[in-house]
Protein backbone atom coordinates (compact mmCIF):
# COMPACT_ATOMS: atom_id res chain seq x y z
CA UNK A 1 0.00 0.00 0.00
CA UNK A 2 3.09 1.87 -0.75
CA UNK A 3 1.47 4.71 -3.29
CA UNK A 4 4.15 7.15 -4.35
CA UNK A 5 7.81 7.32 -2.75
CA UNK A 6 10.02 9.79 -2.41
CA UNK A 7 13.36 9.85 -0.99
CA UNK A 8 15.30 12.23 0.40
CA UNK A 9 12.72 13.87 2.58
CA UNK A 10 14.65 16.34 3.19
CA UNK A 11 18.34 18.00 1.52
CA UNK A 12 20.81 20.80 1.63
CA UNK A 13 22.91 21.23 -1.31
CA UNK A 14 25.38 23.96 -2.19
CA UNK A 15 25.22 26.23 -5.08
CA UNK A 16 26.54 24.56 -8.23
CA UNK A 17 26.00 21.00 -6.70
CA UNK A 18 23.76 18.29 -8.55
CA UNK A 19 21.06 15.79 -7.28
CA UNK A 20 18.97 13.16 -8.23
CA UNK A 21 15.33 13.01 -6.27
CA UNK A 22 14.07 9.97 -6.49
CA UNK A 23 10.44 9.39 -7.20
CA UNK A 24 8.64 5.52 -7.43
CA UNK A 25 4.87 4.32 -7.59
CA UNK A 26 3.59 0.97 -7.40
CA UNK A 27 -0.12 1.57 -8.98
CA UNK A 28 0.43 0.86 -12.54
CA UNK A 29 -0.18 3.73 -12.94
CA UNK A 30 1.13 5.82 -16.51
CA UNK A 31 1.26 9.46 -15.67
CA UNK A 32 3.83 11.18 -13.26
CA UNK A 33 4.29 14.66 -12.92
CA UNK A 34 6.77 16.75 -10.61
CA UNK A 35 6.15 19.85 -9.10
CA UNK A 36 7.62 22.46 -6.81
CA UNK A 37 5.59 23.98 -4.36
CA UNK A 38 6.41 27.58 -2.93
CA UNK A 39 4.98 29.56 -0.28
CA UNK A 40 1.97 31.46 -1.81
CA UNK A 41 2.42 30.14 -5.42
CA UNK A 42 0.46 26.93 -5.36
CA UNK A 43 2.07 24.01 -7.14
CA UNK A 44 3.90 24.62 -10.49
CA UNK A 45 4.55 21.79 -13.15
CA UNK A 46 7.99 20.90 -13.67
CA UNK A 47 7.75 17.64 -15.77
CA UNK A 48 5.96 15.53 -16.92
CA UNK A 49 5.51 11.57 -18.53
CA UNK A 50 2.99 9.96 -19.95
CA UNK A 51 4.63 6.49 -20.06
CA UNK A 52 7.35 4.88 -20.28
CA UNK A 53 10.50 6.42 -22.42
CA UNK A 54 7.79 9.79 -23.02
CA UNK A 55 8.58 13.15 -21.11
CA UNK A 56 7.98 16.56 -21.97
CA UNK A 57 8.44 19.85 -19.91
CA UNK A 58 5.89 21.41 -17.74
CA UNK A 59 5.60 25.26 -16.67
CA UNK A 60 9.09 25.50 -14.77
CA UNK A 61 11.64 23.04 -16.41
CA UNK A 62 14.56 24.96 -16.89
CA UNK A 63 17.34 23.76 -14.41
CA UNK A 64 16.04 20.35 -14.17
CA UNK A 65 15.55 17.27 -15.98
CA UNK A 66 14.03 13.69 -16.01
CA UNK A 67 13.79 9.92 -17.19
CA UNK A 68 11.39 7.43 -17.70
CA UNK A 69 13.03 4.32 -18.25
CA UNK A 70 10.34 2.45 -16.07
CA UNK A 71 6.64 2.80 -15.52
CA UNK A 72 7.33 2.75 -11.66
CA UNK A 73 10.24 5.23 -11.72
CA UNK A 74 10.53 9.08 -12.28
CA UNK A 75 13.53 10.63 -11.32
CA UNK A 76 14.27 14.83 -10.81
CA UNK A 77 17.73 15.27 -11.56
CA UNK A 78 18.77 19.01 -10.82
CA UNK A 79 22.24 20.17 -12.23
CA UNK A 80 23.80 22.91 -11.03
CA UNK A 81 21.56 24.19 -8.03
CA UNK A 82 20.87 27.53 -7.28
CA UNK A 83 19.12 29.43 -4.51
CA UNK A 84 15.76 29.30 -6.95
CA UNK A 85 15.74 25.84 -6.86
CA UNK A 86 15.45 25.98 -2.70
CA UNK A 87 11.21 24.29 -2.34
CA UNK A 88 9.04 21.47 -1.76
CA UNK A 89 9.27 19.30 -4.40
CA UNK A 90 6.00 16.59 -4.90
CA UNK A 91 6.16 14.12 -7.34
CA UNK A 92 2.32 12.56 -8.14
CA UNK A 93 1.02 9.71 -10.21
CA UNK A 94 -2.44 8.96 -11.84
CA UNK A 95 -4.58 7.49 -14.10
CA UNK A 96 -5.71 9.28 -16.63
CA UNK A 97 -9.05 10.73 -15.56
CA UNK A 98 -8.59 10.59 -11.50
CA UNK A 99 -7.26 12.35 -9.26
CA UNK A 100 -3.49 12.60 -8.42
CA UNK A 101 -1.58 10.26 -5.64
CA UNK A 102 0.86 12.57 -4.47
CA UNK A 103 4.45 11.80 -2.57
CA UNK A 104 4.79 13.30 1.07
CA UNK A 105 7.76 15.28 -0.94
CA UNK A 106 10.85 16.42 -0.91
CA UNK A 107 11.96 19.92 1.01
CA UNK A 108 15.45 21.38 -0.94
CA UNK A 109 17.36 24.24 0.29
CA UNK A 110 20.42 25.52 -1.66
CA UNK A 111 22.83 27.62 0.00
CA UNK B 1 -4.31 35.82 -14.83
CA UNK B 2 -5.46 33.08 -13.26
CA UNK B 3 -7.85 30.26 -14.57
CA UNK B 4 -8.17 28.85 -11.32
CA UNK B 5 -9.39 31.42 -7.98
CA UNK B 6 -9.79 30.25 -4.87
CA UNK B 7 -11.43 32.05 -2.39
CA UNK B 8 -10.74 33.06 0.46
CA UNK B 9 -6.98 32.58 1.00
CA UNK B 10 -7.56 32.18 4.77
CA UNK B 11 -10.04 31.52 6.93
CA UNK B 12 -10.66 30.44 9.89
CA UNK B 13 -13.75 28.75 11.68
CA UNK B 14 -14.90 28.47 15.17
CA UNK B 15 -15.76 24.58 15.90
CA UNK B 16 -18.97 23.76 14.99
CA UNK B 17 -19.16 26.79 12.58
CA UNK B 18 -20.06 26.06 8.70
CA UNK B 19 -18.68 27.48 6.12
CA UNK B 20 -17.88 26.83 2.26
CA UNK B 21 -14.74 27.52 0.13
CA UNK B 22 -14.85 28.69 -3.43
CA UNK B 23 -12.94 27.45 -6.40
CA UNK B 24 -14.26 29.29 -9.83
CA UNK B 25 -12.35 28.69 -13.01
CA UNK B 26 -12.54 30.74 -16.41
CA UNK B 27 -11.59 27.78 -18.76
CA UNK B 28 -13.92 26.34 -21.29
CA UNK B 29 -14.65 22.22 -21.70
CA UNK B 30 -14.20 21.25 -18.54
CA UNK B 31 -13.29 17.94 -17.91
CA UNK B 32 -13.19 17.45 -14.36
CA UNK B 33 -12.58 19.28 -10.88
CA UNK B 34 -10.16 17.21 -8.20
CA UNK B 35 -10.53 19.02 -4.67
CA UNK B 36 -7.46 17.99 -2.31
CA UNK B 37 -6.21 18.71 1.42
CA UNK B 38 -2.76 19.00 2.05
CA UNK B 39 -1.89 18.94 5.91
CA UNK B 40 1.70 21.17 6.67
CA UNK B 41 4.75 19.06 5.40
CA UNK B 42 2.78 16.73 3.58
CA UNK B 43 1.48 15.91 -0.05
CA UNK B 44 -1.60 16.77 -0.88
CA UNK B 45 -4.19 14.05 -0.44
CA UNK B 46 -7.28 13.72 -2.78
CA UNK B 47 -10.86 14.63 -1.71
CA UNK B 48 -12.98 14.48 -4.56
CA UNK B 49 -13.70 14.83 -8.22
CA UNK B 50 -16.61 16.17 -9.87
CA UNK B 51 -17.40 15.92 -13.16
CA UNK B 52 -20.30 17.86 -14.21
CA UNK B 53 -22.62 20.77 -13.36
CA UNK B 54 -24.71 19.49 -10.50
CA UNK B 55 -22.89 17.20 -9.29
CA UNK B 56 -22.05 16.37 -5.83
CA UNK B 57 -20.01 14.23 -3.62
CA UNK B 58 -19.55 13.78 -0.12
CA UNK B 59 -17.10 13.16 2.70
CA UNK B 60 -18.03 13.06 6.42
CA UNK B 61 -18.37 16.76 6.93
CA UNK B 62 -16.78 17.50 3.53
CA UNK B 63 -19.29 17.81 0.70
CA UNK B 64 -18.04 19.11 -2.94
CA UNK B 65 -20.13 20.69 -5.37
CA UNK B 66 -19.88 21.93 -8.91
CA UNK B 67 -21.59 24.50 -11.69
CA UNK B 68 -20.71 25.55 -15.10
CA UNK B 69 -18.37 28.05 -13.39
CA UNK B 70 -17.34 27.08 -9.80
CA UNK B 71 -16.89 24.51 -7.01
CA UNK B 72 -17.64 24.45 -3.10
CA UNK B 73 -16.66 22.61 -0.98
CA UNK B 74 -19.33 23.08 1.92
CA UNK B 75 -17.49 22.05 5.52
CA UNK B 76 -20.49 21.63 7.91
CA UNK B 77 -19.85 21.64 11.35
CA UNK B 78 -15.78 21.61 11.01
CA UNK B 79 -13.23 20.15 13.54
CA UNK B 80 -9.78 21.08 14.98
CA UNK B 81 -8.31 18.34 13.01
CA UNK B 82 -9.79 19.84 9.92
CA UNK B 83 -7.49 22.72 9.63
CA UNK B 84 -5.72 22.09 6.58
CA UNK B 85 -4.70 23.90 2.99
CA UNK B 86 -7.68 23.00 0.86
CA UNK B 87 -6.58 23.25 -3.04
CA UNK B 88 -8.88 22.48 -6.27
CA UNK B 89 -7.51 22.28 -9.47
CA UNK B 90 -9.37 21.61 -12.88
CA UNK B 91 -8.48 19.65 -15.93
CA UNK B 92 -9.32 20.38 -19.37
CA UNK B 93 -11.08 17.66 -22.23
CA UNK B 94 -7.69 16.49 -24.10
CA UNK B 95 -5.44 17.05 -21.46
CA UNK B 96 -3.92 15.09 -18.45
CA UNK B 97 -2.44 18.49 -16.67
CA UNK B 98 -4.72 19.94 -14.28
CA UNK B 99 -4.39 23.93 -13.10
CA UNK B 100 -4.06 23.98 -9.44
CA UNK B 101 -5.13 26.77 -7.37
CA UNK B 102 -3.35 28.35 -5.14
CA UNK B 103 -5.23 26.87 -2.53
CA UNK B 104 -7.43 27.67 0.60
CA UNK B 105 -6.03 27.87 4.40
CA UNK B 106 -8.24 26.86 6.90
CA UNK B 107 -7.97 27.04 10.54
CA UNK B 108 -10.70 25.70 13.36
CA UNK B 109 -10.35 26.78 16.23
CA UNK B 110 -11.73 24.40 18.97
Amino acid sequence: NAGVTQTPKFRILKIGQSMTLQCAQDMNHNYMYWYRQDPGMGLKLIYYSVGAGITDKGEVPNGYNVSRSTTEDFPLRLELAAPSQTSVYFCASSSRSEGYTFGSGTRLTVV
Amino acid sequence: EDQVTQSPEALRLQEGESSSLNCSYTVSGLRGLFWYRQDPGKGPEFLFTLYSAGEEKEKERLKATLTKKESFLHITAPKPEDSATYLCAVLLRGSYIPTFGRGTSLIVHP
